[in-house]
């Protein structure tokens, strides 16, 4: 089975600070996100990474960037933290071996900036 | 641009019964992947279903079914025979066939409660 971990299921922060979430993934997958999950809202995608230093934005980008230096790790940084970055983050990776593969997601970590 | 809608917040559904779950998308791609994801409670989200849009056949996977309606841009979820542990959000998400493009958009989400 496909396992994708996620660092830190809960996280409280302080607002200003430089948070990273880390997500790292077995399957020797190509394609990493990651989303924002919002009650009302669903999933959006903050940034996703096709393969190893390739990145692009998603629908939701400000106030994160990413890092992917390696295959199975793909991190989600807050630069300054902010309140209104308090959110459940989901880190979901894919092989992309046609268009029905479907997303693996991690546990999520629940972010709490103060 | 794609758009994925769950018009339905909240359902609730009595153990052994059957509940529907309703989505609908806006494309105006001709072939595309749609998908049905769980999100118990505290759990990880796991695939429940996949359709490809090509395929006038509907999708099955033990108690779930989908039925899908290209036409009318439809694709429900049914669980026949609820289980307790069906209980969770769940998530339809619409995929592109375009190559290049990895990106799915997902809607807001069904929170599906069990009633024993």
């Amino acid at each position: 089975d496909v396992k994708v971990t996620q660092s830190s299921r809960y996280l409280v922060k302080r607002t200003g600070e430089k948070v990273f979430l880390e997500c790292v993934q077995d399957m020797d997958h190509e394609n990493m996100f990651w989303y924002r999950q919002d009650p009302g809202l669903g999933l959006r995608l903050i940034y996703f990474s096709y393969d190893v230093k390739m990145k692009e934005k998603g629908d939701i980008p400000e106030g994160y960037s990413v890092s992917r230096e390696k295959k199975e790790r793909f991190s989600l940084i807050l630069e300054s933290a902010s309140t209104n970055q308090t959110s459940m983050y989901l880190c979901a990776s894919r092989k992309p071996l046609g268009s029905n593969q479907p997303q693996h997601f991690g546990d999520g970590t629940r972010l709490s900036i103060l | 641009a794609q758009t994925v809608t769950q018009s339905q917040p909240e359902m609730s559904v009595q153990e052994a019964e059957t509940v529907t779950l309703s989505c609908t998308y806006d494309t105006s791609e001709s072939d595309y992947y749609l998908f049905w994801y769980k999100q118990p409670p505290s759990r990880q989200m796991i695939l429940v279903i996949r359709q490809e849009a090509y395929k006038q056949q509907n999708a099955t996977e033990n108690r779930f079914s989908v039925n899908f309606q290209k036409a009318a841009k439809s694709f429900s979820l049914k669980i026949s025979d609820s289980q307790l542990g069906d209980a969770a959000m769940y998530f339809c998400a619409y995929r592109t066939t375009t190559s290049g493009t990895y990106k799915y958009i997902f809607g807001t989400g069904t929170r599906l409660k069990v009633l024993a």
